[in-house]
């Protein structure tokens, strides 16, 4: 699992309030990711971070926010959660060595 | 706008038989062409890639196939077996791992 954590696995929360998954790697690794997986639209990327306090958009970021102050600790903020973001939501490194991407095991957030 | 087109969507396929998974991109900036496996509540995992400098890449009963001038890659799984049945993602991005561009997914069925 390249030493990726995702908390909450599950998830469920109604519309408008806020909400935040937490990504946590052991390895030091300086590029993390965050993807929503839905049906139909294979896996899409929200946000991405190159390092601590350094992030960009991806193409889905519309109603998310990042932020990174550690280098093991990725946050994906949804200020304002909408029924839309509903979806299984993966975090992702990209290994410091080889380069290749790796996942999470996922959070599944529900938003009634 | 979506820049690789996977198909099929879904796919059955008998034990001992060959699947077939085709992949398409546009963008020809491209250099890097993953294929991840995916078991229900899991997340994605890297099965096997290749770069533009080969045409095919073999990985046990996997392997890749990369046609540049078409702009399509496709895999290939030999005896396909039971176990196998997941659902299958190609991907393409540049310089590895990072800010991967993914296909919408295939369902495979490997039936006794």
């Amino acid at each position: 699992d390249a030493g990726i954590t995702q908390s909450p696995r599950h998830k469920v929360t109604e519309t408008g309030t806020p909400v935040t998954l937490r990504c946590h790697q052991t390895e030091n690794h300086r590029y993390m990711y965050w993807y929503r997986q839905d049906p139909g639209h294979g896996l899409r990327l929200i946000h991405y971070s190159y390092g601590v306090k350094d992030t960009d958009k991806g193409e889905v970021s519309d109603g998310y926010s990042v932020s990174r102050s550690k280098t093991e600790d990725f946050l994906l903020t949804l200020e304002s959660a909408t029924s839309s973001q509903t979806s299984v939501y993966f975090c992702a490194i990209r290994d410091r060595v080889n380069e290749k991407l790796f996942f999470g095991s996922g959070t599944q957030l529900s938003v009634l | 706008q979506q820049q690789v087109k996977q198909s099929p969507q879904s796919l059955i396929v008998q034990k001992g038989g060959i699947s077939i998974i085709n992949c398409a991109y546009e963008n020809t900036a491209f250099d890097y062409f993953p294929w991840y496996q995916q078991f229900p509540g899991k997340g994605p995992a890297l099965l096997i890639a290749i770069n533009p400098d080969v045409s095919e890449k073999k990985e046990g009963r996997f392997t890749i196939s990369f046609n540049k001038s078409a702009k399509q890659f496709s895999l290939h799984i030999m005896d396909s077996q039971p176990g196998d049945s997941a659902t299958y993602f190609c991907a393409a991005g540049t310089g590895g791992g990072n800010k991967l561009t993914f296909g919408t997914g295939t369902q495979l069925k490997v039936e006794l």
